[in-house]
C-alpha cells in the first residue's frame, strides 16, 4: 500500500459542483501540503499544514478550502469547481523541520471541471 | 522571480545518450531534490542532496553550493528513463522548477 494515498485519483465534474479530494499517509509525518500541477507552470501549493491545528495558504488559495481532520488525513475541498480548476493534484508530506526534510507524494487525482 | 529553474524544458535523446538536466537556485534554499514523475503517475523523490555528488544506479546528481547550481546525470540512457524530470529546493519551503521532459528514443 502506498504511504501517502489520494481519492479520488480521477474526477470529472461539472461547474459549480462542490468537490472534496482527500489525502491520507501512513508515514507518521505531521506536515501535509496541497499543490496543484499545470503544464508548464509546475507544482504550485495551494494549502499546508504543519499540525492539526495549523493551517496556512499557499500561493493560489483562493477558491479552495482544507480540513485537517487527524495527523494523518487532509482534505481539500473546491466549494463551487470552476474550468480552471482542472489540474493534478497532490497531496505530499514531510517531517517537521531541517533542511533535509523530504517529501512524500501522492499518486495524484486528476480532476476535470467542465 | 522563481527561486528554482531548471533547463531544458524539453530534452530528446537517443538510448545509450548521456543525459544532463541543469537546475540554479537562490539564496535561502539549503538542500535540492531531484523528483521523477512518469507519464500518468505520482511523484517519486531520486535524490537529497546539500552537498558533493549522489549516485544511484545510472543517475547522479551533483550540486556545487558556491554557484547555486545542481545537475542530474543519466548515463546509458534507455525507454525507461523518459519521465519528467523535477528540481525542488527547501527552504522555508519547497520550491519547485517547472520540470523536464525527456524523451528517450529507442
Amino acid at each position: 500500500d502506498a504511504d501517502v494515498t489520494q481519492t479520488p485519483r480521477n474526477r470529472i465534474t461539472k461547474t459549480g459542483k462542490r468537490i472534496m479530494l482527500e489525502c491520507s499517509q501512513t508515514k507518521g509525518h505531521d506536515r501535509m501540503y496541497w499543490y496543484r500541477q499545470d503544464p508548464g507552470l509546475g507544482l504550485r501549493l495551494i494549502y499546508y499544514s504543519f499540525d492539526v491545528k495549523d493551517i496556512n495558504k499557499g500561493e493560489i488559495s483562493d477558491g479552495y478550502s482544507v480540513s485537517r481532520q487527524a495527523q494523518a488525513k487532509f482534505s481539500l475541498s473546491l466549494e463551487s469547481a470552476i474550468p480552471n480548476q482542472t489540474a493534478l493534484y497532490f497531496c505530499a508530506t514531510s517531517v517537521t523541520g531541517g533542511a533535509g526534510r523530504e517529501l512524500f507524494f501522492g499518486e495524484g487525482s486528476r480532476l476535470t471541471v467542465l | 522571480k522563481n527561486e528554482v529553474e531548471q533547463s531544458p524544458q524539453n530534452l530528446t535523446a537517443q538510448e545509450g545518450e548521456f543525459i544532463t538536466i541543469n537546475c540554479s537556485y537562490s539564496v535561502g534554499i539549503s538542500a535540492l531534490h531531484w523528483l521523477q514523475q512518469h507519464p500518468g503517475g505520482g511523484i517519486v523523490s531520486l535524490f537529497m542532496l546539500s552537498s558533493g555528488k549522489k549516485k544511484h544506479g545510472r543517475l547522479i546528481a551533483t550540486i556545487n553550493i558556491q554557484e547555486k547550481h545542481s545537475s542530474l546525470h543519466i548515463t546509458a540512457s534507455h525507454p525507461r528513463d523518459s519521465a519528467v524530470y523535477i528540481c525542488a529546493g527547501t527552504g522555508n519551503q519547497f520550491y519547485f522548477g517547472t520540470g523536464t521532459s525527456l524523451t528517450v528514443i529507442p
